[in-house]
């Protein structure tokens, strides 16, 4: 059964570095085709891409994102990190990792994390 | 504003069938796969449809997908009032290095 489930920090203040773990079980980011990626959600909008890292390390941002973001993977922790940089008020949303195949793009999502940026 | 276009809202009755459009370009849709995600409220979004037109096991086949040019659509049919939720689309731009779009979403609302 593949699962994942997002975990850091609900409250940021403005200007602070946000760090997300994805920690994933019944899938290895070691094998081909295999991908993880960072969606979020707005509260009451829609979905928004955030970065993809893939079986064989390379990596995806989003273009207007792309200068805030990091994404990294341990395989042997079956761990996928996000780190955006200078949040703001309006990057609060609900957070989700999801697998991402080249079959089947986002198949399972984790039950995301919301995350509220305020002083 | 969302790289894929969808309309905000669309309707109908048990029974009914109703038609979601998304609507992209050459580098996403017109190229590519897509895909269709259906967001119960409160819940994380689930796939629906992978490449254009595939369903899921799971999935019924009251749920079905297409595509032509650089547009797609989900179609529902039978509608049931446990259908009511958004519904996203999404598919991979060839822009740039690569990243993936999705749809500014669907309320569904079953009357």
């Amino acid at each position: 059964q593949v699962t994942l489930r997002e975990s850091g920090p609900a409250l940021v203040k403005p200007t602070q570095t946000l760090t997300l773990t994805c920690t994933f079980s019944g899938f290895s980011l070691s094998t081909s085709g295999m991908c993880v990626s960072w969606v979020r959600q707005p509260p009451g909008k829609a979905l928004e891409w955030l970065a993809l890292i893939d079986w064989d390390d390379d990596k995806y941002y989003s273009t207007s994102l792309k200068t805030r973001l990091t994404i990294s993977k341990d395989t042997s922790k079956n761990q996928v990190v996000l780190t955006m940089t200078n949040m703001d008020p309006v990057d609060t949303a609900t957070y989700y990792c999801a697998r991402t195949t080249t079959v089947y793009a986002f198949d399972i999502w984790g039950q995301g994390t919301m995350v509220t940026v305020s002083s | 504003q969302s790289v894929l276009t969808q309309p905000p809202s669309a309707s109908g009755t048990p029974g009914q069938r109703v038609t979601i459009s998304c609507s992209g370009s050459s580098s996403n849709i017109g190229s590519n796969y897509v895909y269709w995600y259906q967001q119960l409220p409160g819940t994380a979004p689930k796939l629906l449809i992978y490449r254009n037109n595939q369903r899921p096991s799971g999935v019924p086949d009251r749920f079905s997908g297409s595509k032509s040019g650089t547009s797609a659509s989900l179609a529902i049919s039978g509608l049931r009032s446990e259908d009511e939720a958004d519904y996203y689309c999404a598919a991979w731009d060839d822009s740039l290095s690569g990243f993936w779009v999705f749809g500014g979403g669907t309320k569904l609302t079953v009357l």
